[in-house]
């Protein structure tokens, strides 16, 4: 089945560390995307890439870090940088402008 | 800066009854995306409406777009507790690269 795959879906983490959340698809999307969701919030773009080895920030990228080595995959470094970081992370990808996003199942990151 | 509104942010309504939540964004765009999300997953894609006056339907919901006002609207019909989510609109801008934009999302719930 084609589609995107996030892990771990439940993350902790203690401060000080830098955790990295993983996202793959086998949809052969060129774009993909992180989104930050905090409780009752809408969602924010911390990092988008359109093609491999390419990338570029989003409203939120400070104390975030990504990399996009293979078309499938974009993982997301959440670094000791960031301050809050507790919160419901979504990974995001399409195939081109026009066409809808289609999102993983999530990874909820928790600041011990 | 882009800016998309959805209103109303939160929506009680019996089951039954109609209603209509609206989607507002600041710029020229002709590609409007709906949304749904239940507590705690991640989301779903609705509707994709690529030209102004895009009609789709499925089921108890009906979305539209106006590009010239610049508003889409998400139209519920004779409600069912099971449409109880969170909506969100997103628009795309061309020439602008792959970048997504989100509205602040409505809060639905249908009471029995």
């Amino acid at each position: 089945d084609g589609g995107i795959t996030q892990s771990p879906k439940y993350l902790f983490r203690k401060e000080g560390q830098n955790v990295t959340l993983s996202c793959e698809q086998n949809l052969n999307h060129d774009a993909m995307y992180w989104y930050r969701q905090d409780p009752g919030q809408g969602l924010r773009l911390i990092y988008y890439s359109q093609i491999v080895n390419d990338f570029q920030k989003g409203d939120i990228a400070e104390g975030y870090s990504v990399s996009r080595e293979k078309k499938e995959s974009f993982p997301l470094t959440v670094t000791s940088a960031q301050k809050n970081p507790t919160a419901f992370y979504l990974c995001a990808s399409r195939t081109q402008p026009g066409e809808r996003q289609f999102f993983g199942p999530g990874t909820r990151l928790t600041v011990l | 800066e882009l800016k998309v509104e959805q209103n109303p942010l939160f929506l009680s309504m019996q089951e039954g009854k109609n209603y209509t939540i609206y989607c507002n964004y600041s710029t020229t765009s002709d590609r409007l995306y709906w949304y749904r999300q239940d507590p705690g997953k991640s989301l779903e894609s609705l509707f994709v409406l690529l030209s102004n006056g895009a009609v789709k339907q499925e089921g108890r919901l009906m979305a539209s777009l106006d590009t010239k006002a610049r508003l889409s609207t998400l139209h519920i019909t004779a409600a069912v507790h099971d449409l109880s989510a969170t909506y969100f609109c997103a628009v795309d801008i061309k020439n602008t690269g792959n970048q997504f934009y989100f509205g602040t999302g409505t809060s639905l719930t249908v009471i029995p």
